[in-house]
């Protein structure tokens, strides 16, 4: 079974502070990373997939990292706003490559 | 173009009682998911359909969940009887096609007293 830790569990930062989160995960037979946001009441969106070792993605001031040799995926969010509160979960593809394997989400407060 | 629609959004039910969820994913979109979602963890798979064929059930708790989706287009989950420990969020999502971003919907938050 395909095992996806993500870190920290929480937190909380004010308004204009920068932040990241980790998620982990096997590095053998790797197929590909997504990120997903989900707000409160929404449903989730997804904010990334990544599959080649080095990649870099960015939306506005979201980024995200990925390093498949080491298994780990880093989300930066730059200037935290009110309405990026949310929790962000990653996903792996499992071993068989057909359905997305989740951690358990980084919940994140941004207060004003 | 419409999202993935999912009804109730909220249900509320005695245990042993029945109860069942309601999908219909993204027009054209040939993979379903059902996932659970209980709290403080993340979604986890209870069933992947390919167009009508089930093809990943291997967590569906086949002892009181069933599900289908007949014509390949919408899909039900049915829980009977439920238990407390069913008390989740039951999410839809799909995609056009095999394993790449997965579309939402709202969710199913079930609540069994």
């Amino acid at each position: 079974i395909l095992n996806v830790e993500q870190s920290p569990q929480s937190l909380h930062v004010q308004e204009g502070d920068s932040t990241n989160f980790t998620c982990s995960f096997p590095s053998s037979n790797f197929y590909a990373l997504h990120w997903y946001r989900w707000e409160t009441a929404k449903s989730p969106k997804a904010l990334f997939v990544m599959t080649l070792n080095g990649d870099e993605k960015k939306k506005g001031r979201i980024s995200a990292t990925l390093n498949t040799k080491e298994g780990y995926s880093y989300l930066y969010i730059k200037g935290s706003q009110p309405e990026d509160s949310a929790t962000y979960l990653c996903a792996s593809l499992n071993q068989a490559g057909t359905a997305l394997i989740f951690g358990k989400g980084t919940t994140l407060s941004v207060s004003s | 173009e419409a999202g993935v629609v999912q009804s109730p959004r909220y249900k509320i039910i005695e245990k042993k009682q029945p109860v069942a969820f309601w999908c219909n994913p993204i027009s054209g979109h040939n993979t379903l998911y059902w996932y659970l979602q209980n709290l403080g963890q993340g979604p986890e798979l209870l069933i992947r359909y390919e167009n009508e064929e089930a093809v990943d059930d291997s967590q569906l708790p086949k002892d009181r969940f069933s599900a289908e989706r007949l014509k390949g287009v919408d899909s039900t989950l049915k829980i009977q009887p439920a238990e407390l420990g069913d008390s989740a969020v039951y999410l839809c999502a799909s995609s056009p096609s095999g394993p790449g971003e997965l579309f939402f919907g709202e969710g199913s938050r079930l609540t069994v007293l």
